[in-house]
């Protein structure tokens, strides 16, 4: 099983700054995906970030907004960007090990004061 | 398009009594993977099982049921003799293919009382 990293796991930002939460996986995979989960919602795909290509963003997800980097097959990062009160959520890294389950990292819960 | 359905949005059961959550799923390929998480109050997403769709078998673990029906586009989840320990969210979630993005379902909040 892929075993994730995902920090920070919470932060309380300034609106108008920035913060950017990074994923480690412990073996190199294809495809990391980044998920928001807003209060008391469900899980929804922001972008799909390859190694070597731009991430594909979801629809009502821009590329200024969540800027993502991708450097090698282990490693993502996604940047917040300009935050306010609304992008107060629970933001969290997939990955896919072809093998069987979508793992999840333990989450970055981020409050935009 | 691929939707996931939960409609339940909370249950409320006693311990030890038995619950099933529903998950109604949408999906125009035939090929694709069903998942349910659980998500307790510290917010990680724990997973559950898969279940891919060509493979209809019923599937028990331990107090953990899953019920999967393409006659019906359903994959219910049956927690038997729940426990104070079971109370969380419940997610069910969709992927047309393999390896690739989750759909979500709204989410089912299971409270299980002593």
């Amino acid at each position: 099983s892929a075993v994730i990293s995902q920090k920070p796991s919470r932060d309380i930002c300034q609106r108008g700054t920035s913060l950017t939460i990074q994923c480690q996986v412990d073996s190199q995979v294809t495809m990391m995906f980044w998920y928001r989960q807003q209060p008391g919602q469900s899980l929804t795909l922001i972008a799909t970030a390859n190694q070597g290509s731009e991430a594909t963003y979801e629809s009502g997800f821009v590329i200024d907004k969540f800027p993502i980097s991708r450097p090698n097959l282990t490693f993502s990062t996604l940047t917040v960007s300009n935050m306010s009160p609304e992008d107060s959520s629970i933001y969290l890294c997939s990955v896919d090990t072809r093998a069987a389950e979508a793992f999840f990292g333990q989450g970055t819960r981020l409050t935009v004061v | 398009a691929q939707k996931v359905t939960q409609a339940q949005t909370e249950i409320s059961v006693v311990e030890k009594e038995d619950v099933t959550l529903d998950c109604v799923y949408e999906t125009r390929d035939t090929t694709y993977y069903l998942f349910w998480y659980k998500q307790p109050p510290s917010g990680e997403l724990v997973f559950l099982i898969r279940r891919n769709s060509f493979d209809e078998q019923n599937e028990i673990s331990g107090r953990y049921s899953w019920n999967f029906q393409k006659s019906t586009s359903s994959f219910n989840f049956t927690i038997t003799a729940s426990q104070v320990v079971d109370s969380a969210v419940y997610f069910c979630a969709l992927s047309e293919e393999y390896g690739n993005k989750l759909v979500f379902g709204a989410g089912t909040i299971l409270r299980v009382k002593s």
